[in-house]
Formats: structure tokens, sequence, C-alpha cells
């Protein structure tokens, strides 16, 4: 069945540092992948998604790239903020299946 | 668009009561809802899934007689723990999709049972 595995936290970057979260998948299909974010006492956000290999997606200055070959997903961005302060949630979804979760990076960022 | 949300936002009961979690798609229709259990610092465990109309398929573990699911409406979904006890105390979330497999969250339900 589809799993998906994620860097364990949690992860403290002083403000404008890099960020990369690290996610790997395995699926017996073509999965679609996405990154979750939650922020303290709220309910999980859509990040960003790809839908098939190469695919790149982004938001809020974050990327990532669908990489089929290494069956990787991971979560960057170039110059992190206090605001990004939140847990980081990577999925994978194969057709018409239920999301598969992560178990979550938690991201402190300082100023 | 595409907005879920939930209520209560979060709840404080006894022990041995029954609570009731409402999930409402506000601008679409959900063709199936997903109600997921989250505990702290720990990822989401999908609970059940259910579609308008029909009985919720319950994961493996999860009590069908303390969650009762009822998925009245494509837009409606409630989550009642029934006769709830400390370890139940959680971090609830529900979840509506809709065509193309887009899934949204709602905000959450935060129970604590005393």
């Amino acid at each position: 069945g589809d799993s998906v595995t994620q860097m364990e936290g949690p992860v403290t970057l002083s403000e404008e540092a890099f960020l990369t979260i690290n996610c790997t998948y395995t699926a017996t299909g073509y999965p679609s992948l996405f990154w979750y974010v939650q922020y303290p006492g709220e309910g999980l956000q859509l990040l960003l998604k790809a839908t098939k290999a190469d695919d790149k997606g982004s938001n809020k200055g974050f990327e990532a790239t669908y990489r089929k070959e290494t069956t990787s997903f991971h979560l960057e961005k170039g110059s992190v903020q206090v605001s990004d302060s939140a847990v980081y949630f990577c999925s994978s979804q194969t057709g018409a299946n239920n999301l598969f979760f992560g178990t979550g990076t938690r991201l402190t960022v300082i100023p | 668009g595409a907005v879920v949300s939930q209520h209560p936002s979060w709840v404080i009961c006894k022990s041995g009561t029954s609570v009731k979690i409402e999930c409402r798609s506000l601008d679409f229709q959900a063709t199936t809802m997903f109600w997921y259990r989250q505990f702290p610092k720990q990822s989401l465990m999908l609970m059940a899934t259910s579609n308008e109309g029909s009985k919720a398929t319950y994961e493996q573990g999860v009590e069908k007689d303390k969650f009762l699911i009822n998925h009245a409406s494509l837009t409606l979904s409630t989550l009642t723990v029934t006769s709830a006890h400390p370890e139940d105390s959680s971090f609830y979330i529900c979840s509506a999709r809709r065509q193309r497999n887009e899934q949204f969250f709602g905000p959450g339900t935060r129970l604590t049972v005393l």
C-alpha cells in the first residue's frame, strides 16, 4: 500500500534561513503528492501539490518537485519567516484512494 | 470557494457524556467526507470515510459504536463520540472531497473529556 515518510522534526531555523523538509513516498500506482501546513490550533491547509513526475508545486515561496526516480517530494523555501512556523505534512493520493500522511514536521522560525 | 467548517471548534465535557461534532461543506457538495483524529505532535489518523446516504466505512481499530458517523446530506456529516472518556480527548478534523478528488479540510475540533 501507499506510505509517506518525512523528515522527523522538530526543525528550528533563524529567520531568512533556507528550509528543506525531506519527503519520500511508496505507492503502487502514480500518486499525486501534496504538502499541507497546519498552523497552531487550526486544521490543515493545502500548501502545494504536484500530480505527475517532474511537476513543481509552488506557493508562498515554498516549492517541491515530484521526483519519480527518487520517489521524493522535498519541500524547500529559500528564506523562511517567523510566520512560517507550523507543522508541515507530506501526503500522497493514488487515484480516488484516501490521502496518506507523513508524521508531520514541526518548524519553528526564530527572529 | 471550497470551505469546510466544523462546529464546535472546541468542547469540554464530562466523562460518560456524548458529544456531537458537525462538519459542513459550505459552498460545494461533498461526495465523500472523512474524519481524522490527531494526537499531540502526531500525524492524522483516518478514522472513517462516509458517503452521503450510506454507512460509514471505519478504519481498523476504530470502534463503530463509539464513534457514530452520520452523513445525512451532501453538505453535512456528523461525528458523535458516545460515552466519552478522557482517552477520547483529541483533535478531530474532518475533510470533504468534491470532484477531481480534491479534499478540503475543516479547522478541527478540540475535544477535552474531564
